[in-house]
């Protein structure tokens, strides 16, 4: 059974950072691609990042490119969401989701239980 | 950036009753979409895949249809499960994105 467990939200001041885990078990890892999703309180999805299977290319949405990176530890089965300089419109619930394939632009059928960021004062 | 579209935002139904909702995209994704199911407090559920496969133990009253730019997903026969928030997605071309939802209620 795939199960993906985030850790490493919480509250943060703007300007900040944070660094959020997702262990993932279940399957083989390094052959799929994994993705962060996000979403505001009481709001919709937001695509945020994805990494492709070996770790070697990832992808942004522009609302976080240049402030947030994507990585992944294929020998520890855990991709990485650092996240820096944030504001007040990243506090999300944040989740990280496993692709259905090799691809890294691909639907994602499971996804970890998700981990708050509040970025506050 | 592909914006999809979704209608209606929300409606009300009874359980029985079928319904079908909409996802509309800015420009053609050709059947790159998928659609996915929230309950509160829970993470999305995918339930279907390349705008008409359904996913791994999703129920036969879940259907998609659609290909360019309109797609449906019908539920034929509501169960009382069913009412939750229903999202679409497209990965024809980065960014990956979402509908802002359609949020299904009981009567």
């Amino acid at each position: 059974e795939v199960q993906l467990v985030e850790s490493g939200g919480g509250l943060v001041q703007p300007g900040g950072s944070l660094r959020l885990s997702c262990a993932a078990s279940g399957f083989t890892f390094s052959d799929y691609a994994m993705t962060w999703v996000r979403q505001t309180p009481g709001k919709g999805l937001e695509w945020v990042t994805a990494v492709s299977g070996s770790g070697t290319s990832a992808y942004y949405a522009d609302s976080v490119k240049g402030r947030f990176t994507i990585s992944r530890d294929n020998s520890k089965n855990t991709v990485f969401l650092q996240m820096s300089s944030l504001r007040a419109e990243d506090t999300a619930v944040y989740y990280c989701a496993k692709a259905a394939g090799v691809l890294t632009r691909d639907y994602y059928p499971s996804w970890g239980q998700g981990t708050l960021v509040t970025v506050s004062s | 950036e592909i914006v999809l579209t979704q209608s209606p935002a929300s409606l009300s139904l009874s359980p029985g009753e079928r319904v079908t909702l909409s996802c509309r995209a800015s420009q053609s994704v050709s059947s790159h979409l998928g659609w996915y199911q929230q309950k509160p407090g829970q993470a999305p559920r995918l339930l279907i895949y390349d705008a008409s496969k359904r996913a791994t133990g999703i129920p036969a009253r879940f259907s998609g249809s659609g290909s360019g730019t309109d797609f449906t997903l019908t539920i034929s026969s509501l169960e009382p499960e069913d009412f939750a928030v229903y999202y679409c997605q497209q990965r024809s071309n980065w960014p990956i994105t979402f509908g802002q939802g359609t949020r299904l209620e009981i009567k």
